[in-house]
């Protein structure tokens, strides 16, 4: 079975920093997926770790440590735009080699001005 | 192409009704997935079709029925649904080879009601 956490609200200030934690205890584990969803609309991807260490792109950083089964998302000067939830993914392989993306609970971000 | 279309975007249904939602992709991806989203819930896990194979089936009550017609299509056949089935339910795909990316383009989602 999968057992992903991560918080389920947070709260910073546009312009500034902030990390959302994820913690994951998987079998057959392939991949760890950063997702952001606004209310209404569908996930769309924002990041992937399979490897351990930090991957950047723009604005948005993520980091993996699989031997801890931890994951952290790095979002750096904050915009407005940026509330929304952040889901934290785990990508398993099963043993028909399907794929599966399973999700934790989601981080409900507000910015605020 | 990097769209993943579902159609309808909204159903009421009655519990008594058999309904279909679809979904379809052209980008090539081999791998299709659906979920389930209730209100403030994250996306649940659903089915798994992978080269057109189902590939993984989450314990989803037979009410729901997959169908993969060919690598661009996936269907869900609803029947005799409860109103606790009332929910987004997302249709997403992906490479599904190993040793890509894996990532999922998801479509906008069926918002799906039960009387």
């Amino acid at each position: 079975g999968q057992n992903i956490d991560q918080p389920t609200e947070m709260t910073a200030t546009e312009g500034a920093i902030v990390q959302i934690n994820c913690t994951y205890q998987t079998s057959g584990f392939n991949g760890l997926f950063w997702y952001q969803q606004h209310a209404g609309e569908a996930p769309t991807f924002l990041s992937y770790n399979v490897l351990d260490g930090l991957e950047e792109k723009g604005r948005f950083s993520s980091f993996l440590s699989r031997s801890k089964g931890y994951s952290y998302l790095l979002l750096k000067e904050l915009q407005m735009k940026d509330s929304a939830s952040y889901l934290c993914a785990v990508r398993v392989i099963n043993s028909n080699s399907g794929y599966a993306l399973n999700f934790g609970k989601g981080t409900s971000l507000l910015v605020t001005p | 192409d990097t769209e993943v279309t579902q159609t309808p975007k909204h159903l009421v249904m009655g519990m008594t009704n058999k309904k279909s939602l679809k979904c379809e992709q052209h980008m090539g991806h081999r791998a299709m997935y659906w979920y389930k989203q209730k209100a403030k819930k994250p996306p649940e896990l659903m089915f798994v079709y992978s080269y057109e194979k189902l590939s993984i089936n989450e314990s989803v009550p037979s009410r729901f029925s997959p169908e993969c017609p060919n690598s661009s299509l996936l269907n869900l056949h609803l029947h005799a649904l409860q109103p606790e089935d009332s929910a987004l339910y997302l249709c997403a795909s992906s490479q599904g080879i190993a040793g890509e990316t894996g990532e999922l383009f998801f479509g906008e989602g069926s918002r799906l009601t039960v009387l």
